[in-house]
């Protein structure tokens, strides 16, 4: 069964720079979430999309920005990279907003030196 | 911040029944229990979730008291691919769905 597909799996950045991280759903899935991980941390919500318009926001910092584009896969924009920016950022989608399971992608590792 | 308490840790033999409690006493009327586990690094996996009534699926059982206070997560017999973190979480249903991630129980399934 396909899967969330997200890249890219690795990115090194020095600080001051931009990283871009893409997220593709599940086929036919409307929905979009963005999670961050921390080192030893638990994950925490970002930002979510439903049908190409943002849903919710969690504690994503004003130098983040996210969309979703007309074929529903998102894309997560993070400027003025700081060390603490250092994480595990999962994207995970669902068939609809709210009532179902979220599927989640198998991460993008950022590493900001 | 999160609506739910589980222990840090827990053991399970493999081949036992691992059983998980979550407590969440401050659970509303529409809000659901699920739960879902991260296994080293991956993305969280969705378990199963419910309302008020017991829930099995092919992973696991849910178990929710009468007074929709705490709940237990159920696996049958723990593998090693078992050993995760699971989280509890709570959430209303038909909102906007977003997780919110609590500390979890590392759970450890020894041979």
């Amino acid at each position: 069964a396909a899967g969330v597909i997200q890249s890219p799996r690795h990115l090194i950045k020095e600080k001051r720079e931009t990283a871009t991280l893409k997220c593709y759903p599940i086929p036919r899935h409307d929905t979009v979430y963005w999670y961050q991980q921390g080192p030893g941390q638990d994950p925490q919500f970002l930002i979510s999309f439903y049908e190409k318009m943002q849903s919710d926001k969690g504690s994503i910092p004003d130098r983040f920005s996210a969309q979703q584009f007309s074929d529903y896969h998102s894309e997560l924009n993070m400027s003025s990279l700081e060390l603490g920016d250092s994480a595990l950022y999962f994207c995970a989608s669902s068939l609809t907003k709210g009532w179902d399971e979220q599927f989640f992608g198998p991460g993008t590792r950022l590493t900001v030196l | 911040d999160a609506k739910t308490t589980q222990p840090p840790s827990m053991d399970c033999a493999e081949g036992r029944a691992a059983n998980l409690p979550c407590n969440h006493s401050t659970i509303s009327g529409n809000e659901y229990v699920y739960w879902y586990r991260q296994i080293h690094s991956q993305g969280p996996q969705y378990i199963i979730h419910g309302l008020k009534n017991n829930e099995t699926n092919e992973m696991a059982s849910l178990i929710i008291t009468e007074d929709r206070k705490s709940s237990t997560l159920i696996l049958p017999h723990a593998t090693l691919r078992d050993t995760a973190v699971y989280y509890c979480i709570v959430t209303p249903g038909g909102s906007q769905g977003n997780l919110i991630f609590g500390k979890g129980t590392k759970l450890s399934v020894k041979p």
